[in-house]
């Protein structure tokens, strides 16, 4: 079954606590890419990676991480330093070409982490 | 810097009446157009892109680079049309290759 899958579904953590959130797709794309969805703001861009070792900062990376080792994997990190981290994640991926149009993206299911 | 608006958060419409839901975009460089639509409990899915020049559903898009908009429209709405939809933009020259997102607007429509 290809496709982006994101787990856990739902993740609770605590004040003062890292946590990471798993992102992993099949579909054999290049560019992977990490939103955070908030009531009345839509998708705000966090990190997204263009090809495996390389990643760059979105419109509000401060206080994540990420990682890409692998082409099937791009997991982000919500570090203590996020202030408000109470939110929807979206993962999605796509071909991913420098110029020009690119492929449809393709969206996880999704993340709802709630700091408690 | 790329800036998607979508100045509605809500439109609330009759089964059978027409639809427009506007998409205001701010690019300098060459953008591609799209919308995506995500139902109650669904994953956010492409709807369609400027590219392509296709209906989806019954729904059209039409770039209008003077006016720099992408306004979705469909003359007869469904009550499975209730949804999420979400105009985003994506650079076809070097820079961010990533979408930007406007904010969103709900479509409810009404039996």
């Amino acid at each position: 079954d290809g496709g982006i899958t994101q787990s856990p579904k739902y993740l609770f953590r605590k004040e003062g606590q890292n946590v990471t959130l798993s992102c992993e797709q099949n579909l054999n794309h290049d560019a992977m890419y990490w939103y955070r969805q908030d009531p009345g703001q839509g998708l705000r861009l966090i990190y997204y990676s263009q090809i495996v070792n390389d990643f760059q900062k979105g419109d509000i990376a401060e206080g994540y991480s990420v990682s890409r080792e692998k082409k099937e994997s791009f997991p982000l990190t919500v570090t203590s330093a996020q202030k408000n981290p109470t939110a929807f994640y979206l993962c999605a991926s796509s071909i991913g070409r420098s110029r020009g149009p690119g492929g449809e993206a393709f969206f996880g299911q999704g993340t709802r982490l709630t700091v408690v | 810097a790329q800036r998607v608006t979508q100045p509605e958060k809500l439109l609330s419409v009759f089964k059978g009446a027409p639809v427009e839901l506007k998409c205001n975009y701010s690019y300098s460089g060459s953008p591609e157009l799209f919308w995506y639509v995500q139902y109650s409990r669904q994953r956010l899915q492409l709807l369609l892109r400027h590219i392509s020049r296709e209906s989806i559903k019954g729904f059209t898009a039409d770039l209008n680079k003077g006016e720099t908009s992408f306004h979705l429209k469909k003359p007869f709405a469904q009550e499975e049309d209730s949804a999420m939809y979400y105009c985003a933009l994506r650079t076809l020259d070097t820079g961010r290759r990533a979408l930007t997102f406007g904010s969103g607007t709900r479509l409810q429509v009404q039996p």
